[in-house]
């Protein structure tokens, strides 16, 4: 069955950068997007950008443009986020969902915290 | 962006109830659009696709329709676990952007 494993919760200083992962199963990695999505505490989704795994292609919402940077490893079934420069305006959960006929299936969710 | 105007914000039911989550996109979305529902520390799940189209393992009580810019998710018969958020979602243009969100709980 398809899982996505996302790593461990994160604190971070402000102006640090973050980088979080994202290990896929159960279906062939390259065939399909991979989104991340961002969700403020107690607040709604929004849409960072996706990748695809067979040619690295990003789409970007612009809101995330030089903030958020995708890649992945295609010999480990991994997609990656990193966030630059944080703030508290980034201290979320991060979730990536893999995209099918919509977000069909998503990760656990990464925990974000930036503090000093 | 599209932007997706979800209503009500919140909504407070009984068990058996049928109860109905619209949603109102800024441009036409021509149907892609789907629903999501979200328990206290855990991921969205998916729950309609395709505005109308039933995810995999997804109860029958739960259905969805609309088109152009107006949607809406309907729940039938309400069961306690039913209680959770519930988000929309256009993936018609880029940036894929989702509602607000409905917090629905037992009255």
């Amino acid at each position: 069955q398809v899982k996505l494993l996302q790593s461990g919760a994160a604190l971070v200083k402000p102006g640090a950068s973050v980088k979080m992962s994202c290990k896929a199963s159960g279906y062939t990695f390259t065939d399909y997007w991979v989104s991340w999505v961002k969700q403020s505490h107690g607040k709604s989704l929004e849409w960072i950008g996706e990748i695809y795994p067979n040619s690295g292609a990003t789409n970007f919402n612009e809101k995330f443009k030089g903030k958020a940077t995708l890649t992945v490893d295609k010999s480990t079934s991994t997609a990656y986020m990193e966030l630059s420069r944080l703030t508290s305006e980034d201290s979320a959960i991060y979730y990536c969902p893999l995209f099918l006929g919509a977000f069909d299936y998503w990760g656990q969710g990464v925990m974000v915290t930036v503090s000093s | 962006d599209i932007q997706m105007t979800q209503s009500p914000a919140s909504l407070s039911a009984s068990l058996g109830e049928t109860v109905t989550i619209e949603c109102r996109a800024s441009e036409d979305i021509y149907s892609n659009l789907a629903w999501y529902q979200q328990k206290p520390g855990n991921s969205p799940q998916l729950l309609i696709y395709d505005a109308n189209s039933l995810a995999d393992g997804v109860p029958s009580r739960f259905s969805g329709s609309g088109s152009g810019t107006q949607y809406s998710l309907k729940i039938n018969s309400l069961q306690s676990e039913d209680v959770a958020s519930y988000f929309c979602q256009q993936y018609n243009n880029y940036p894929y952007t989702f509602g607000a969100g409905t917090k629905l709980e037992l009255k």
